[in-house]
């Protein structure tokens, strides 16, 4: 079946702007994860959705960063002012069950996103 | 930092020499997977060890953990071309998920 589509694939903005990054999982994976991965910081756990909630919201870096999840299915992550150190890219993974089953992630391509 | 330790932070072999990279974590720990990414993107799961197991084996690929030492190894054998790739570590405990910093595997012909 298909695997976790992520859109768009690049997005260029100016600092200031909204960005909405789009997650798709896999059909019937109930737990959805983002993360972020930039050079200076490797890849870091943003938030994890179980269902449409989030139970762990500690990783995002700032009150500018919210990210929902509608019918259990698709997840947006919405970074609000851009600034230059949120250029990264954001990878979306989805997995059967939470985390604390112990399930393998499966992960999208990836956005990379650009703040100039 | 919120990662775990990964070591060697890159590694470079000859085509058929095994390869072997080392993840180090504080918390305790529910799992720990291992994930290998290409160009940057996407991660493909590799492997994945639960907190009661000590070794797992998966084609060229064998996994250690070690809970008293709060370290895992992941040993790929006969190295090809193919496996040229970044290599993560993912630390899942009771209430963090940590990625290890990687460890960036060339395999040379």
């Amino acid at each position: 079946g298909a695997g976790v589509s992520q859109s768009p694939s690049n997005k260029v903005t100016e600092k200031g702007k909204d960005v909405e990054l789009r997650c798709d999982p896999i059909s019937g994976h109930t737990a959805l994860y983002w993360y972020r991965q930039s050079l200076g910081q490797g890849l870091e756990f943003l938030i994890y959705f179980q269902g449409n909630s989030a139970p762990d919201k500690s990783g995002l870096p700032s009150d500018r960063f919210s990210a929902e999840r509608t019918g259990g299915s698709v997840s947006t992550l919405t970074i609000q002012r851009t600034q230059q150190e949120d250029s990264a890219v954001y990878l979306c993974a989805s997995s059967l069950a939470p985390w604390r089953a112990v399930y393998e992630q499966y992960f999208g391509p990836g956005t990379r996103l650009t703040v100039t | 930092s919120q990662q775990g330790e990964e070591d060697p932070q890159a590694l470079s072999i000859q085509e058929g020499e095994n390869a072997t990279m080392n993840c180090s974590y504080k918390t305790s720990i529910n799992n720990l997977q291992w994930y290998r990414q290409n160009s940057g993107r996407g991660l493909v799961h590799l492997i994945l060890i639960r907190s009661n197991e000590r070794e797992k084996h998966s084609g060229r690929l064998r996994v250690t953990l070690d809970t008293s030492k709060k370290s895992s190894s992941l040993l790929i054998t006969a190295s090809r071309a193919a496996d040229t790739a970044s290599y993560f570590c993912l630390i899942q405990g009771a209430q963090k998920l940590v990625f290890g910093q990687g460890t960036r595997l060339t395999i040379n012909p």
